[in-house]
C-alpha cells in the first residue's frame, strides 16, 4: 500500500511569487491535513480537509489556502511568498475525519525555500 | 489552549545506554498524547500513543512512554539505544473533544554516539 506522496520534494521560489504544493493521501483515506515545520516555530497546524471540506484551520494568514479534490488529493497554495515561508511542509492523511484518536500518516514533506 | 514542552532540545547518549526524552503538556481539557519520530529528510512516523487505560504505553522500535496525569508528563524511554535511533523526536497532544489538531512540542534531537 503506497504511503502519503508529496510533490515536489524540493522547491525554490522568489519573494512575491506564489506556490502550489500537492499531497496524495493513502488510498482510501479521505482526510488530509497540512503542517508547517520551521526551526524557530516547530510544527504548526495549517488546515485539515475531509471530503473536500475544510474542517479546521490554524493561525496562518489568508495567503495560505488549500483545497481537496474528489479523489482526496489535496493542494496547498501560498501567495505572495515571504522569506519566512521557507519551511518543510508536511501533509498527513487519515482514514476518518481527524479525531483525537485517529492515526495520521505523514508524507516526506516538501521543502520550500524562498529567496 | 494546549501546549507541549520538550525540556531538552538535544540529547546525546552512547550506544546501548538508556535514554529518556522528557515531555510536559498543558491543557484545561483531557488530551490524548503521542510521540512521533522524524528521521533525516523524512516525514513523521508514529512511535506510540496514549488514549486511555494503562499509563505505560509500548511502541515500535523498543520505545515506551508513561503517562503521568498529576505531573502532566509523557516521557519517552528506551532501555538500550542503537545508532539507528538517531533522529528528532516530537511529543504531541490532541484534545479529546472537538475538531482535532495535533499540537507539537519543539522536538528533541537524539544523537547516538558509538
Amino acid at each position: 500500500k503506497a504511503g502519503v506522496t508529496q510533490t515536489p520534494r524540493y522547491l525554490i521560489k522568489t519573494r512575491g511569487q506564489q506556490v502550489t504544493l500537492s499531497c496524495s493521501p493513502i488510498s482510501g483515506h479521505r482526510s488530509v491535513s497540512w503542517y508547517q515545520q520551521t526551526p524557530g516555530q516547530g510544527l504548526q497546524f495549517l488546515f485539515e480537509y475531509f471530503s473536500e471540506t475544510q474542517r479546521n484551520k490554524g493561525n496562518f494568514p489568508g495567503r495560505f489556502s488549500g483545497r481537496q479534490f474528489s479523489n482526496s488529493r489535496s493542494e496547498m497554495n501560498v501567495s505572495t511568498l515571504e522569506l519566512g515561508d521557507s519551511a518543510l511542509y508536511l501533509c498527513a492523511s487519515s482514514s476518518l475525519p481527524l479525531q483525537a484518536n485517529t492515526e495520521a500518516f505523514f508524507g516526506q514533506g516538501t521543502r520550500l525555500t524562498v529567496v | 489552549a494546549q501546549s507541549v514542552t520538550q525540556l531538552d532540545s538535544q540529547v546525546p547518549v552512547f550506544e546501548e545506554a538508556p535514554v529518556e526524552l522528557r515531555c510536559n503538556y498543558s491543557s484545561s481539557v483531557s488530551v490524548y498524547l503521542f510521540w512521533y519520530v522524524q528521521y533525516p529528510n523524512q516525514g513523521l512516523q508514529l512511535l506510540l500513543k496514549y488514549l486511555s487505560g494503562s499509563t505505560l504505553v509500548k511502541g515500535i522500535n523498543g520505545f515506551e512512554a508513561e503517562f503521568n496525569k498529576s505531573q502532566t508528563s509523557f516521557h519517552l524511554r528506551k532501555p538500550s539505544v542503537h545508532i539507528s535511533d538517531t533522529a528528532e523526536y516530537f511529543c504531541a497532544v490532541s484534545i479529546i473533544q472537538g475538531a482535532q489538531k495535533l499540537v507539537f512540542g519543539q522536538g528533541t534531537r537524539l544523537t547516538i554516539n558509538p
